[in-house]
């Protein structure tokens, strides 16, 4: 596709479950961030990819939280043993650039996590 | 937490008026200033960006000037249309700080028909 693809657009999980979100990026494109979005909020930085390295993960709430990008290509962010506070929209988004904000930050929709 | 700080939460103008947000940022090292505009149920998509070595850049309708001495960047929307209605996030970036996009709170601007 044209754009940043991520699924699912909406999760409904209990208390306790764990969930895992996917990102494909743009073809080609070399960065891959991830952002947690509650409420009425900014999105807000939890972990960034160049290639398949992950070289920040300082964002991450808790070590429930995890990120990978094992070929460089599509994401996963997954979240172990869900707690209410994890409610949020999880966006992935990618640029073209190795240097982080040095080109235009493409979002995808968002998957938008809800914990019962 | 926020070093971005971004007024005010909510604007509404009647359309053909000119809005405007301003923000306010920390840290001296920031050099990139982007603005963000999201739609409901969408990712934010950028519409306008400035970097420290410029006072003012203009895109059609869009505007955003910065001042490096008081820490303030601000977005200008002439001649608003209905469709300029979204939430606009201000954010920064430091490079000499893990080079991340640190977002404001957002707008939501209103623009009435």
């Amino acid at each position: 596709g044209a754009g940043v693809s991520q699924s699912p657009r909406y999760k409904v999980a209990k208390r306790g479950q764990d969930v895992a979100l996917r990102c494909d990026p743009i073809s080609g494109h070399v960065s891959l961030f991830w952002y947690q979005q509650a409420l009425g909020q900014g999105p807000e930085f939890l972990t960034y990819f160049q290639n398949e390295a992950q070289l920040d993960k300082s964002g991450l709430p808790s070590d429930r939280f995890f990120a990978e990008r094992p070929e460089g290509s599509v994401s996963t962010l997954k979240i172990q043993r869900t707690q209410q506070e994890d409610s949020a929209v999880y966006l992935c988004a990618s640029s073209l650039g190795t240097t982080p904000h040095t080109g235009e930050l493409f979002f995808g929709e968002g998957s938008r996590l809800t914990v019962l | 937490g926020e070093n971005v700080e971004q007024h005010p939460s909510t604007l509404s103008v009647q359309e053909g008026d000119s809005a405007v947000i301003k923000c306010t940022y920390s840290d001296s090292a920031s050099n990139y200033f982007p603005w963000y505009k999201q739609e409901l149920g969408k990712g934010p998509q950028l519409i306008i960006d400035i970097r420290s070595n410029v006072g003012e850049k203009k895109d059609q309708r869009i505007a955003v000037t910065l001042n490096k001495t008081a820490k303030h960047f601000s977005l200008h929307i002439t001649e608003t249309q209905p469709e300029d209605s979204a939430v606009y996030f201000c954010a920064d970036v430091r490079w000499h700080a893990g080079n991340m996009l640190t977002f404001g709170g957002g707008t939501r601007l209103m623009v009435k028909p």
